[in-house]
């Protein structure tokens, strides 16, 4: 069945460079998507890539796709200490693209001042 | 403009009580979604209504729970004889889902129904 899966932590300092990978099983995906979610807050869509792209780049983010491995990253430039969230990866698993998503666990960011 | 609510934000039952949650769309949306997030684990896919179509209900962990939706508007999601194994938040969604290649279909999530079944 359909799966993804993330590391559940990553820690570090402020103005470094954070990357988040995540892989998934479903290789009719239509889109990939990332999501944020604060602290007491619902999740944002923070960026996404369609599954015929390589590479995205949206300001301090940039998110990199290797279709043959599945695997999927966000790297977040200059990181802040609002960048804190929790960081979801989904997968669109329904190729007439409609909307039904699967998440992944969910990757903690901490930034250290 | 208005997001996608939800209500009750807590709700505390006792184990075996039924509960009501309820999730207000964005207008106009007509893809409707609900997923179960447990303590430190990711969003779990219970079901998809998209308009006037049977909804998508393969992510149901059993027959206690059960949601309607009437039109695209507001959705109720039903947990019957609630069990411990059931607390959780419980997030609502809505999207344009226009599908096909018109674009991507970004979600909306609403703050959630924080559940705790005693």
């Amino acid at each position: 069945g359909e799966d993804v899966e993330q590391s559940l932590f990553l820690s570090v300092r402020e103005g470094d460079s954070s990357v988040i990978n995540c892989t998934y099983t479903d290789s009719s995906s239509t889109y990939l998507y990332w999501y944020k979610q604060e602290p007491g807050a619902g999740l944002q869509l923070l960026t996404y890539i369609f599954s015929n792209m390589d590479m995205k780049q949206d300001q301090r983010l940039t998110v990199l796709l290797n279709k043959k491995d599945k695997h999927l990253s966000l790297r977040i430039a200059d990181t802040q200490t609002g960048d804190s969230a929790i960081y979801f990866c989904a997968e669109s698993i329904d190729s007439s693209n409609t909307g039904k998503l699967i998440f992944g666990q969910g990757t903690t960011l901490q930034v250290k001042p | 403009g208005a997001g996608v609510s939800q209500s009750p934000s807590n709700k505390v039952t006792e184990k075996g009580k039924d509960v009501e949650l309820r999730c207000d769309p964005i207008s106009g949306h007509t893809a409707l979604y609900w997923y179960r997030q447990r303590l430190g684990q990711g969003l779990e896919f219970l079901i998809y209504f998209q308009g006037n179509s049977a909804p998508d209900k393969s992510g149901l962990p059993s027959d206690r729970f059960s949601a309607e939706r009437t039109g695209e508007s507001v959705s109720t999601l039903t947990i019957q004889r609630t069990q411990q194994e059931d607390s959780a938040v419980y997030l609502c969604a809505s999207s344009l889902a226009l599908g096909g290649t018109s674009g991507i279909n970004e979600q909306f999530f609403g703050p959630g129904t924080r559940l705790t079944v005693l």
